[in-house]
């Protein structure tokens, strides 16, 4: 079956680094995505890789490894806009998405 | 602004009466596509359109339907909600994923339905 696990819930402070692990199961590799959610909102496309490597964009840089089925997502210099929900997401053999649940970010003062 | 606009943002229904939800796009995508959200869950494909291909997931209850009768326009039926199609509604569409490795998903905002 396909699978894409990420933590549930993490907390950090504002100003800090976090990182978000995202590891993944899925019939072919077709690129992986991370998407920023807000509650009650829609999600938003923060990054896209299909490579293996570190891709930076601003405050945010995403990382994969195919060969380990593992990506995570880091944010610097945290801002209080920044808690939300931060979703991984695999384009799999037919380009359909398969989606994680999700990581709650909360950010402390 | 090019765009994906979802009406209503918010829709409360009574169980078992039927509810129409529309999606519009002016980003000229072909593909379309239909997701439910529970809180705290992944978003769940219902169907998507490749034009007007229409692809069912294999586990979406009968109970849903969609039409796409032009490119810009998609609408989800729901013909008897229940109390556990309760749940954020959302609508995306991406360019073209045949031969592309590189598939964004734009979403519009959201269409909360609220079963009574």
């Amino acid at each position: 079956g396909q699978n894409i696990d990420q933590p549930t819930e993490m907390t950090a402070t504002e100003g800090a680094i976090v990182q978000i692990n995202c590891t993944y199961q899925t019939s072919g590799f077709n690129g992986l995505f991370w998407y920023q959610q807000h509650a009650g909102e829609a999600p938003t496309f923060l990054s896209y890789n299909v490579l293996d490597g570190l891709e930076e964009k601003g405050r945010f840089s995403s990382f994969l490894s195919r060969s380990k089925g593992y990506s995570y997502l880091l944010l610097k210099e945290l801002q209080m806009k920044d808690s939300a929900s931060y979703l991984c997401a695999v384009s799999d053999s037919n380009y359909q998405l398969i989606w994680g649940a999700g990581t709650k970010l909360i950010i402390k003062p | 602004d090019a765009m994906v606009i979802q009406n209503p943002r918010y829709q409360v229904t009574q169980f078992g009466k039927p509810v129409t939800l529309s999606c519009s796009q002016t980003l000229n995508h072909n593909v379309m596509y239909w997701y439910q959200q529970k809180s705290s869950q992944a978003p769940k494909l219902l169907f998507h359109y490749y034009d007007k291909d229409f692809n069912n997931e294999a586990d979406t209850p009968d109970n849903f339907q969609s039409r796409r009768p032009n490119t810009s326009f998609c609408f989800l039926d729901i013909r008897s909600p229940g109390l556990g199609d309760a749940a954020m509604y959302l609508c995306a569409t991406s360019r073209d994923p045949s031969g592309s490795s590189y598939n964004e998903q734009f979403f519009g905002p959201g269409t909360r339905l609220t079963v009574l």
